[in-house]
């Protein structure tokens, strides 16, 4: 079964506006981080925001939140006010804290923003 | 901040050659560091788990007779891809994870290597 599931392939937005990409997970260890990383054409990957299973607050970094919904399974990634430069694929990542501590990536979502 | 480092960072060879790739951790200790296989248009994929003085932990269906890891100190894992094939063709990348931190390190990436075999 699959651990990480980004469900929208592709997404579009206009500049100046916000986005949400979708992000859910599965897991039975209590411990576990959740991560979104940016990979632009180039193939590089930028670390962009961290939520662990215990945080009671949703994780911001600069434009970038996660709207963490735990009792969901949910870990979506808010980007405010897009910037061209935010075109990209997306990547939910989660890394759970018993075992090799490796993370698993979804399927990841290209993000288009529009003029 | 934690920098890592992954050369070289495009590779085109002849089917049969083998191709080290090296990936260092330049200001922080890592014990562990993972390499993980990019198909074009798809997500990562784990590919092994490099442990600093001891074998390395293979995903299943990962052949290590011709992935072969080596990470001899703390700041240095390499991966040989050996008798290279066009279809090991691929973006290969490294990471690593800071020694004795906590959970919510991130881990950090090397910039990759697109392997293109002829």
């Amino acid at each position: 079964a699959q651990k990480i599931t980004q469900t929208q392939p592709g997404m579009f937005v206009q500049e100046k506006e916000a986005v949400t990409l979708d992000c859910t997970y599965d897991t039975s260890d209590p411990s576990y981080g959740l991560f979104w990383y940016k990979q632009p054409s180039s193939g590089e990957m930028i670390f962009l925001i961290y939520q662990g299973s215990y945080d009671q607050q949703n994780a911001t970094e600069g434009r970038y939140s996660l709207n963490f919904q735990k009792a969901r399974k949910s870990a979506n990634l808010v980007i405010s006010a897009s910037q061209l430069g935010d075109s990209a694929m997306y990547f939910c990542a989660m890394r759970e804290d018993t075992g090799r501590r490796a993370l698993t990536f979804g399927s990841g979502t290209r993000l288009q923003v529009q003029p | 901040g934690a920098v890592v480092s992954q050369h070289p960072s495009w590779v085109i060879c002849k089917s049969g050659t083998s191709v080290k790739i090296e990936c260092r951790s330049l200001d922080f200790q890592a014990t562990t560091m993972f390499w993980y296989r990019q198909f074009p248009k798809q997500s990562l994929m784990l590919m092994a788990t490099s442990n600093e003085g001891s074998k390395a932990t293979y995903e299943q269906g990962v052949e290590k007779d011709k992935f072969l890891i080596n990470h001899a100190s703390l700041t240095l894992s390499t991966l040989t891809v050996t008798s290279a094939h066009p279809e090991d063709s691929s973006f290969y990348i490294c990471s690593a994870h800071l020694s004795g931190r906590g959970s919510n390190q991130p881990q950090h990436f090397g910039d990759g290597t697109r392997l293109s075999i002829l």
